[in-house]
């Protein structure tokens, strides 16, 4: 089975402009979460996706969003980028399982986008 | 509210020697607990995991972790460290009655094994 791929690896960009990440999950699975990973802050929850709907929201401004497609592939966008949205995006996915015992699937992650806003 | 805490941002253990990283949770009744760790440029891995039953856990690389509920701890340990663990690990929690609830990771350990 193919893991979680997450595309580009690598971006660069400048204040002010937007940027649009994408994750690819595991075949089968429903559920895809973003993290934000930066020295200072850690791992930080953004948003979980299921079946379409968002699911859970972290502490993060509007500027930040995401949606995930029918075929629970998921995009993330930042708008207005600010030096400090330099960090590595991680996206995770998990599920599969019966309705209801989703709490205990583990996280699969990818390899992260990595940003730099110049 | 669900936290999770790591005490220690890194621990150094001498090749060889047992190592030992803590973490500490606070959720409402039963969580599900887990250990991830990251290799530099990469994403996070899946050590092991708590759901229920024997209270210690075995996991990838020869890593095991003991839930202790009255202390609220879910440490992980290896008998015998090797310089190849080195790397970056995280704890997390989740509420178990809640198929919505978010997964808490903690602020990270560093490991660090010296030949």
């Amino acid at each position: 089975k193919a893991g979680v791929t997450q595309t580009p690896r690598y971006l660069i960009k400048t204040r002010g402009q937007q940027v649009t990440l994408s994750c690819s999950p595991i075949s089968g699975h429903r559920s895809v979460s973003w993290y934000q990973q930066t020295p200072g802050q850690g791992l930080q929850f953004l948003f979980e996706y299921f079946s379409e709907t968002q699911r859970n929201k972290g502490n993060f401004p509007g500027r930040f969003s995401g949606r995930q497609f029918s075929n629970s592939r998921s995009e993330m966008n930042v708008s207005t980028l600010e030096l400090g949205d330099s960090a590595l995006y991680l996206c995770a996915s998990s599920g599969g399982g019966i309705s209801g015992t989703e709490a205990k699937n583990i996280q699969y992650f990818g390899a992260g986008t990595r940003l730099s806003v110049l | 509210a669900q936290s999770v805490a790591q005490p220690e941002d890194q621990v150094n253990v001498a090749e060889g020697n047992p190592l030992t990283v803590k973490c500490t949770y606070s959720v409402s009744g039963n969580p599900y607990l887990f250990w991830y760790v990251q290799y530099p440029n990469r994403g996070l891995q899946f050590l092991l995991k708590y759901i229920t039953g024997d209270n210690l856990v075995k996991g990838s690389y020869g890593f095991e972790a003991e839930f202790n509920k009255s202390q609220t701890s879910f440490h992980l340990k290896k008998p015998s460290a090797l310089v190849s663990d080195s790397a970056l690990y995280f704890c997390a929690v989740r509420n178990r009655y809640s198929s919505a609830s978010k997964i808490i990771f903690g602020s990270g350990t560093r490991l660090s094994i010296r030949p």
